[in-house]
């Protein structure tokens, strides 16, 4: 059974920092996604990892998929208030399925 | 933004009535799906659908039930409503299994 666990799950960081968050997933999966989401609001698709070594990068966030080490990474750099939400991570099961697990998400709130 | 629309968009109900959410594309997508989510839960797949007829359980499926007649529409039908599925419920679409999968903007029900 996959399972997808995100840390931390609530980050405070000042503006012009960096930080990284993690998405571990518990068995082999192809494919990786990253939303954002506002309160109240919708998920916003942000990156699709597809391939062991994918790196995508869209503005300050970027994301990163290790398939051996079962990680994704969302690397934030010099953050900026705008960028406060809950960012979530899912990854897809092997075999064609097409069900998606979900971490719990990280609530990222950017300090002035 | 994808083309999804999901009605109603908040509803309050009694326990034990009937509730069917109505999700409609107009991306002519191929595989919708519901998921609920809940503090703490992040988001759990419910049903999805990869076709006409066609459709299979998610996670939580229990006390759930769904179909799809037209490409384009993917009902959710609670047959007996408990507080428990209190919940914001999101729809979602998706070219393949493998492709973005866009969100709805989500329906808020409350079982009182």
């Amino acid at each position: 059974e996959l399972k997808v666990e995100q840390n931390p799950l609530f980050l405070s960081m000042q503006e012009g920092k960096n930080y990284t968050i993690y998405c571990n997933y518990s068995t082999t999966s192809d494919r990786l996604y990253w939303y954002r989401q506002d309160p109240g609001k919708s998920l916003e698709s942000l990156f699709v990892l597809l391939s062991n070594g994918a790196v995508k990068q869209e503005g300050r966030l970027m994301a990163s998929l290790d398939t051996k080490a079962r990680l994704s990474t969302l690397h934030i750099t010099a953050a900026v208030h705008d960028l406060s939400a809950t960012y979530f991570c899912a990854a897809g099961t092997q075999g064609g399925s097409e069900k998606l697990v979900f971490g719990k998400g990280t609530k990222l709130t950017v300090n002035p | 933004d994808a083309g999804i629309t999901q009605s109603p968009r908040h509803k309050v109900t009694e326990t034990g009535t009937p509730v069917t959410l109505r999700c409609h594309q107009t991306e002519n997508h191929r595989y919708m799906y519901w998921y609920r989510q809940d503090p703490g839960h992040g988001l759990r797949l419910i049903h999805y659908s990869y076709g006409v007829k066609d459709t299979d359980k998610g996670e939580v499926s229990d006390g759930y039930s769904v179909s799809r007649s037209k490409t384009e529409d993917f009902l959710l039908t609670l047959e007996s409503a408990t507080s428990s599925q209190t919940s914001v419920y999101f729809c979602a679409i998706s070219e393949s299994a493998v492709n973005t999968i866009y969100f709805g903007e989500g329906s808020w029900l409350t079982v009182v």
